[in-house]
């Protein structure tokens, strides 16, 4: 199947600092990509849709000047966290939609764990 | 807007035995219906999907689960369950012909013991 792969897995900061996260989709082409967030023990909420060649679209109450989205290529969005903070600690997943035979799978990143101190 | 309730957040079974995971969603207008099964540090996998057609769906796993309209749900189901199946589940939904974004629900652990 078709492999989303994100760089790296696991990241660990100063508070203050930028973070930047890879999302690559291997083996298709992604105009599309999505941003999510998980705190421990909770679902995923989606903080952003990457679009290829054109700005990304936040959803309500996501800070886009904090949250840096560029989707630079048809097989690489990046997220920067900008000055990242304590609650900015999350695990951060990507996905990337793949459309085949008329039907459209979404497939995930193995997410990236970023630890802010 | 649309909305997914996973009234279990966790589940433990023995091992060999039945499971049903819940899952209810809201929505004003008509979505597709998935279920995403997470192993610990890792991404989510789809286990399967709801697009139309029969309402009984077959996943990956030996997973299977329901579409229910009028009652609103995608129970989630499995005959029996093993070790390698402990894990956090995630029913989402998603507009038909909207955006691809999905919603998730809050996730629910299930935990096969021995």
């Amino acid at each position: 199947g078709a492999v989303v792969s994100q760089h790296p897995s696991r990241v660990i900061c100063k508070s203050g600092t930028s973070v930047k996260i890879e999302c690559r989709s291997l083996d298709f082409q992604a105009t599309t990509m999505f941003w999510y967030r998980q705190f421990p023990k909770q679902s995923l909420m989606l903080m952003a849709t990457s679009n290829e060649g054109s700005k990304a679209t936040y959803e309500q109450g996501v800070e886009k000047d904090k949250f840096l989205i560029n989707h630079a290529s048809l097989t690489l969005s990046t997220l920067t966290v900008t000055s990242a903070h304590p609650e900015d600690s999350s695990f951060y997943i990507c996905s990337a939609p793949l459309w085949a035979g008329g039907e459209e799978t979404q497939y995930f990143g193995p997410g990236t764990r970023l630890l802010v101190l | 807007a649309q909305s997914v309730t996973q009234l279990d957040s966790q589940v433990p079974v023995f091992e060999e035995a039945p499971v049903e995971l819940r899952c209810n969603y809201s929505s004003s207008v008509s979505v597709y219906l998935f279920w995403y099964v997470q192993y610990p540090n890792q991404g989510l996998q789809l286990l399967l999907k709801y697009l139309s057609g029969s309402t009984l769906v077959k996943g990956i796993n030996g997973f299977e689960a329901e579409f229910n309209k009028s009652q609103t749900s995608f129970h989630l189901r499995k005959p029996s369950v093993h070790i390698s199946d402990t894990a956090e589940y995630f029913c989402a939904v998603r507009t038909q012909g909207g955006s691809e974004k999905l919603v998730f629900g809050k996730g629910t652990k299930l935990t096969v013991n021995p």
